[in-house]
């Protein structure tokens, strides 16, 4: 079983929609997740970490964690064309290796 | 503050042949890790180093090897190469700050092996 795994997806919604991306971790003593995002020929970039203990918001983006399911879930209000991109969801490991989720790709359409 | 940059941004090589792929971390992070991302995997964990030293490996053979610079900049080596090494190879620095560790990415060089 892999440390975390998460839907391929792929996911495709209309301009305005709420969005759900998803993914489990098999590990109870993970503490702190974090979701990427991949555009098209580029490497991750950090949107959002937050801890085991709830939720975080920023902005049309909230990060949140079900501890009793280890579900992580990170979810997009008023999602644009520009939230198209691939998100990844993360969580650190022993000796500064990171697990990371398969990935699931999101197209946002205008 | 730049970026992690990575050189070259693609690569074409035939099976059997090396190559070498450099990172230049962010300024001030020590330590930088490789990750191996394809279609079917999806991030692997290659190895990291933290000043000069690795303190860490993935699963990977013995042909992916790699080091640090003791300006922090990283470069790994990939030797006999196999149709399968075909990815997009990550390299991603980080503060090592000991809490709410962030890995920051460069953009990737893309390895096709034919």
């Amino acid at each position: 079983q892999k440390e975390v795994e998460q839907d391929p997806g792929p996911l495709s919604v209309p301009e305005g929609a709420i969005v759900s991306l998803n993914c489990t971790y098999s590990n109870s003593a993970f503490q702190y997740f974090m979701w990427y995002r991949q555009y098209s020929r580029k490497g991750p970039e950090l949107l959002m970490y937050t801890y085991s203990s709830g939720n975080k918001e920023d902005g049309r983006f909230t990060a949140q964690v079900d501890k009793s399911s280890k579900y992580i879930s990170l979810f997009i209000r008023d999602s644009q064309p520009s939230d198209s991109a691939t998100y990844l969801c993360a969580t650190p490991g022993p000796g500064n290796q990171f697990y990371f989720g398969t990935g699931t790709s999101l197209t946002v359409i205008p | 503050k730049a970026g992690v940059t990575q050189t070259p941004r693609y690569l074409i090589k035939t099976r059997g042949q090396q190559v070498t792929l450099s990172c230049s971390p962010i300024s001030g992070h020590r330590s930088v890790s490789w990750y191996q991302q394809t279609p079917g995997q999806g991030l692997q964990f290659l190895f990291e180093y933290f000043s000069e030293t690795q303190r860490n490996k993935g699963n990977f053979p013995g042909r992916f090897s790699g080091r640090q610079f003791s300006n922090s900049r990283s470069e790994m080596n990939v030797s006999t190469l196999e149709l399968g090494d075909s990815a997009l190879y990550l390299c991603a620095s980080s503060p090592n700050q000991g809490f709410e560790e962030k890995l920051f990415f460069g953009s990737g060089t893309q390895l096709s092996v034919l």
